[in-house]
């Protein structure tokens, strides 16, 4: 079946550090897939998404491509600071669903220090 | 457009009492989701509405689970007999019926429940 993959957290990084949240999936067919981020107390936010191999997603300094060969959607960002504290999660939405549901990774917690 | 509002935003229940939660999607939203997240987890799948038409539902939605959404526009998720296992962040999402490459899903900020 259709599943997601995440490195576990947290990942704890100093401000302006460079980060890298990995994910992998697994699904029938050419997923499109997401990032979403959910701050404390508010809901999930879509981040970013790319719905083909070799697209770049790209949001708030926020990138991440879609590749095919290896299956991945990794998270990255040149500069966090500290209000990218955040939960992260990971998402695939296969075409071959008619209903379009999301299916998400388990989240990856984010702390940047000061 | 305020977004997808979901209430009431916590509910503690003692167990085995019944428990309602509405969504209000976007407007002219015609997809609705509701999935369940429980600590440390990513949000999983419950059911799906086009309209006022439930399409799919999960296997994690137990016969003490009931949803619907009259005239297609706000949704209720009704929970009978409520176990210590219900305890959960319950969203909801909407989306327009565009193509599946493109459509996008709003997530509503949950309703925490407890179960006692």
């Amino acid at each position: 079946g259709n599943s997601v993959t995440q490195m576990e957290g947290p990942v704890t990084l100093s401000e302006e550090a460079f980060l890298t949240i990995n994910c992998t999936y697994t699904a029938t067919g050419y997923p499109s897939l997401f990032w979403y981020v959910q701050y404390p107390g508010e809901g999930l936010q879509l981040l970013l998404k790319a719905t083909k191999a070799d697209d770049k997603g790209s949001n708030k300094g926020f990138e991440a491509t879609y590749r095919k060969e290896t299956t991945s959607f990794h998270l990255e960002k040149g500069s966090v600071q500290v209000s990218d504290s955040a939960v992260y999660f990971c998402a695939l939405r296969s075409l071959m669903d008619s209903s379009y549901k999301l299916i998400f990774g388990s989240g990856t917690r984010l702390l940047v220090r000061p | 457009d305020t977004g997808v509002s979901q209430d009431p935003r916590h509910k503690i229940t003692k167990r085995g009492q019944n428990v309602t939660f509405r969504c209000d999607p976007i407007s002219e939203h015609n997809r609705l989701y509701w999935y369940r997240q429980t600590l440390g987890q990513g949000p999983e799948f419950l059911t799906y509405f086009q309209n006022e038409a439930q399409l799919e539902k999960s296997r994690l939605l137990s016969d003490r689970f009931s949803a619907e959404r009259p005239k297609g526009s706000f949704s209720t998720l009704e929970i009978q007999r409520t176990e210590q296992g219900d305890s959960a962040m319950y969203l909801c999402a909407s989306s327009n019926s565009g193509r599946a490459s493109t459509d996008t899903q709003y997530f509503g900020p949950g309703t925490r429940l407890t179960v006692l």
